[in-house]
């Protein structure tokens, strides 16, 4: 079966520092991979998405980037973090594009 | 613009009905989809629908009208652990889901 792994469940970081969230997904090939963030009472926002190795979608420019190394890794990044970057980020994977997306536990976090 | 509508919170009674609406306007339609977030969590899949009709699946069921841009979601036998937010997602015609806000619904004993 299909499991997605995404950590760390938390974090707190101060503004200006850097950020790494990573994201690996087991027993399935090519997926589709997409990172999302959620404020608070609010839907999802697409950040990124990819549907193969080193192939990067950006939905929404800021000062986040993405990476996919390998067929089921997907790296969230910042250089230097700014308190709106504060939030849920979620991250998911896909067969196909139009199909359901499974999602990670997710991680809140506050810029501080 | 895009847009995907549903109410903000809904409040209903263990071992009752209760119908959560989600109307939409996006450029195409590939699929709509209903998802359950509990507080704190990723939210799960529950159903999707492309074509028109009522799809059941248990205790839950989602209708589609794509003529109206219109679903909803359709709980029974409201069980204390329901209380959750429920979310709307519509894939447009590049194949990106679009989001509602989330519908959260409170279950009282």
């Amino acid at each position: 079966s299909q499991t997605i792994h995404q950590w760390p469940a938390t974090l707190v970081q101060p503004v200006g520092s850097p950020l790494s969230l990573e994201c690996t997904v087991e027993g399935t090939s090519n997926p589709n991979l997409y990172w999302y963030r959620q404020a608070a009472g609010r839907g999802l926002q697409l950040l990124f998405y990819s549907v193969g190795i080193g192939q990067i979608s950006s939905e929404v420019p800021q000062n986040l980037s993405a990476s996919r190394p390998q067929d089921r890794q997907f790296i969230l990044s910042s250089k230097k973090l700014l308190l709106s970057d504060s939030g849920f980020y979620l991250c998911a994977w896909s067969v196909r594009e139009n199909t359901e997306a499974f999602f990670g536990q997710g991680t809140r976090l506050t810029v501080v | 613009g895009q847009n995907i509508d549903q109410p903000t919170e809904m409040t209903a009674t263990e071992g009752a009905i209760v119908q959560i609406n989600c109307t939409y306007q996006t450029s195409g339609f590939n699929g709509l989809f209903w998802y359950q977030q509990h507080a704190g969590e990723a939210p799960t899949f529950l159903s999707y629908n492309v074509l028109d009709g009522l799809e059941e699946k248990g205790r839950f069921s989602s209708f589609l009208s794509r003529s109206k841009g219109y679903s909803y979601l359709l709980l029974k036998e409201l069980q204390m652990k329901d209380s959750a937010s429920y979310l709307c997602a519509v894939m447009d015609s590049n194949y990106q889901l679009i989001w509602g806000a989330g519908t959260k619904l409170i279950i009282k004993p």
